[in-house]
């Protein structure tokens, strides 16, 4: 069974409007984390954002937002104002087990083209 | 700052060759992961280290690859007699045991076997 769904492989998005990417995850560990990367055509991964399982709120930096449902188990990501510079790649990961640094698994992706 | 680096970024070979990929982490970093990305999906593990000693492997992992870190710093991924299922990207990342959990990835290095 996958761990990371993301059923989106494709979106669009007009520029300065949000975007929500969904994320569903799959984990027995009550201690894990959820990633947000971005990989523009260049191949890099640039880490967005993180939000742990315990932690009460959704994480925020800057534009993103993690809209985390514990028990929906689903951590979509949400960019707000979207401007043109964020169509990429955009993968889902988690870690399992309650330290940190473990490798990660990731989604399939979502390919997010912003619109002018 | 540096980030972390990967060389080569390209790399073609024929079928049966063999490949070595060096990474260089952030340099304070003591742990280091091999990742394969191929097309059209996320990347998969295949390695980590902390510090030189390597701590788990994947079951994609063949016995094809052999990664190491001998120093602790730099790690090398080679591959034997490379087939062409070998093609992909192999991305490497870094982060500091306990500080955070975000890993750094470098730009990858694209193998294509021929």
């Amino acid at each position: 069974a996958q761990k990371i769904t993301q059923t989106q492989p494709g979106m669009f998005v007009q520029e300065k409007e949000a975007v929500t990417l969904d994320c569903t995850y799959d984990t027995s560990d009550q201690s894990y984390g959820l990633f947000w990367y971005k990989q523009p055509s260049s191949g890099e991964m640039i880490f967005l954002i993180y939000q742990g399982s315990y932690d009460e709120q959704n994480a925020t930096e800057g534009r993103y937002s993690l809209n985390f449902q514990k028990a929906r188990k689903s951590a979509n990501l949400v960019i707000s104002a979207s401007q043109l510079g964020d169509s990429a790649m955009y993968f889902c990961a988690m870690r399992e087990g309650p330290t940190g640094n473990t490798p990660l698994v990731f989604g399939k992706g979502t390919r997010l083209s912003v619109i002018a | 700052d540096t980030g972390v680096s990967q060389d080569p970024r390209h790399k073609i070979t024929k079928r049966g060759q063999n490949v070595t990929f060096r990474c260089d982490p952030i340099s304070e970093h003591n742990r280091l992961y091999w990742y394969r990305q191929t097309l059209g999906q996320g990347p998969e593990f295949l390695t980590y280290f902390q510090n030189e000693a390597q701590l788990e492997k994947s079951r994609l992992l063949s016995d094809r690859f052999s990664a190491e870190r001998p120093k602790g710093s730099f790690s090398t991924l080679e591959i034997q007699r490379t087939e062409q299922g070998d093609s992909a990207m192999y991305l490497c990342a870094s982060s500091l045991w306990g500080q955070g959990n975000e890993q750094y990835f470098g730009p990858g290095t694209r193998l294509t076997v021929t």
